[in-house]
């Protein structure tokens, strides 16, 4: 299983463009990336998903590197609804994803 | 469209004792997945079934089991509960559960062992 790596928590303004980093450096190359968020007392929500090029939906954009080792989940202008923990998933696997512990998202107004 | 259902939302249970959690997927999803989310070891995969059978298994004891129907909905059963069993239990659909496939949760089911 791939095995995810991200900070703990970020803060940001409203309004500003927020970068959530996310190291997947044991992801195997047919694994896609998917990025979920969960706000509180709800279950998670998808947001974006990819296997090697950028990409961008309405919600946010995700930006992939090279190796794939590493991707990081744009949101262009944080909003306070965007608070939650945001978590990368290392692909699935028969309705399986690998959830690390997520990154806290705090949105000050 | 309606979205994932899970029953019931809340249960108090006592150790030893055994219990059933229902989820109904999405109209149209043939894949069910389940998780465990606790504070200390975060989300964590159960199992997944697609048509009736099991496909993937987590890394957890026999006790968790589960068992999908013909028409989709899912069941998962605790048997001889512990206090380490107490967490939110989330299912999650799918179309098919492939690589490329976003899984769509439910509220959770939130079990309590005393």
């Amino acid at each position: 299983d791939a095995k995810t790596t991200q900070p703990n928590s970020m803060e940001s303004n409203e309004e500003e463009p927020v970068h959530l980093p996310c190291n997947h450096s044991t992801i195997s190359g047919t694994d896609y990336i998917h990025w979920y968020r969960q706000l509180p007392s709800q279950g998670p929500e998808y947001v974006i998903h990819g296997l090697t090029s950028n990409v961008n939906n309405r919600m946010a954009s995700l930006a992939i590197a090279e190796d794939r080792k590493s991707s990081t989940l744009i949101l262009h202008r944080a909003t306070l609804r965007d608070a939650a923990v945001y978590y990368c998933t290392g692909g699935t696997s028969y309705g399986k994803l690998t959830f690390g512990q997520g990154t806290i998202l705090t949105v000050h107004p | 469209k309606a979205g994932v259902t899970q029953t019931p939302r809340y249960l108090i249970k006592t150790r030893g004792q055994q219990v059933t959690l229902s989820c109904s997927p999405i109209s149209g999803h043939r894949s069910v997945s389940w998780y465990q989310q606790t504070p200390g070891q975060g989300l964590q995969f159960l199992f997944e079934y697609f048509s009736e059978t099991q496909r993937n298994k987590g890394n957890f004891p026999g006790r968790f089991s589960g068992r999908q129907f013909s028409n989709s909905r899912s069941e998962m059963n605790v048997s001889t509960l512990e206090l380490g069993d107490s967490a939110l239990y989330l299912c999650a659909s799918s179309l098919s559960g492939v690589r490329t496939d976003t899984q769509y949760f439910g509220p959770g089911t939130r079990l309590t062992v005393l």
